[in-house]
């Protein structure tokens, strides 16, 4: 299995905290996303990163930021959570320059918003 | 921008064939992939196929490219219950690129 990691695996937090996840590779891929995923809707993308510093937003960023400052760690923030940020996040990482840039995933967060 | 599409649910019965279909408007996608989502756990790769390919076959599972319409499918003969899960169709474009999932088919299996 690829070494990636979520953390925590579950969270239950008061709207209007902040909340933190993160995704910890030990594969030293260049490409990691944070997905969010719900009934009706799917795997959506909420940012992803390029490489260090280097981020982009997905189709679902509003509510959220990423940073990263390491080549293994991204970090996902909720400044100030909301109800309807309850849902499963799901870490991904995937490489460049191989022939195959099939990508893993994280066993993913289950995020509450009470 | 590059999108993925796929319908969300499909109920087929056991022992039939399931097949699973795709779009996607990158012309240049280079890779196209199927992820498999068993319940509580996240994506695996189920198989993948490059654009300069139409066809894969891989023991009960075939995948059809038509790189014209830009459509993909996924084929699981004898489909049986530990088939049921959610589908994801990806695709990626040049080795420079992220990869693009579609929402995910609920792929269901009654009796």
């Amino acid at each position: 299995d690829a070494g990636i990691t979520q953390s925590p695996r579950h969270k239950v937090t008061e709207t209007g905290t902040p909340v933190t996840l993160r995704c910890h590779q030990t594969e030293n891929h260049r490409y990691m996303y944070w997905y969010r995923q719900d009934p009706g809707h799917g795997l959506r993308l909420i940012h992803y990163s390029y490489g260090v510093k280097d981020t982009d937003k997905g189709e679902v960023s509003d509510g959220y930021s990423v940073s990263r400052s390491k080549t293994e760690d991204f970090l996902l923030t909720l400044e100030s959570a909301t109800s309807s940020q309850t849902s499963v996040y799901f870490c991904a990482i995937s490489d460049t320059g191989n022939t195959n840039t099939e990508a893993f995933f994280g066993q993913g967060t289950r995020l509450t918003v009470v | 921008g590059e999108d993925v599409e796929q319908s969300l649910f499909l109920s087929v019965r056991e022992g039939d064939s399931s097949v699973i279909n795709c779009t996607y408007t990158d012309s240049s996608s280079t890779y196209l992939y199927w992820y498999k989502q068993e319940p509580g756990a996240g994506l695996q790769l189920l198989t993948y196929i490059f654009s300069n390919m139409d066809m894969k076959q891989d023991q009960r599972l075939t995948v059809l490219l038509n790189k014209k319409d830009k459509h993909l499918s996924l084929r699981i003969a004898d489909t049986q219950t530990g088939d049921s899960a959610i589908y994801f169709c990806a695709e990626s474009g040049s080795s420079a690129s992220k990869i693009i999932f579609g929402s995910g088919t609920r792929l269901s299996i009654r009796p």
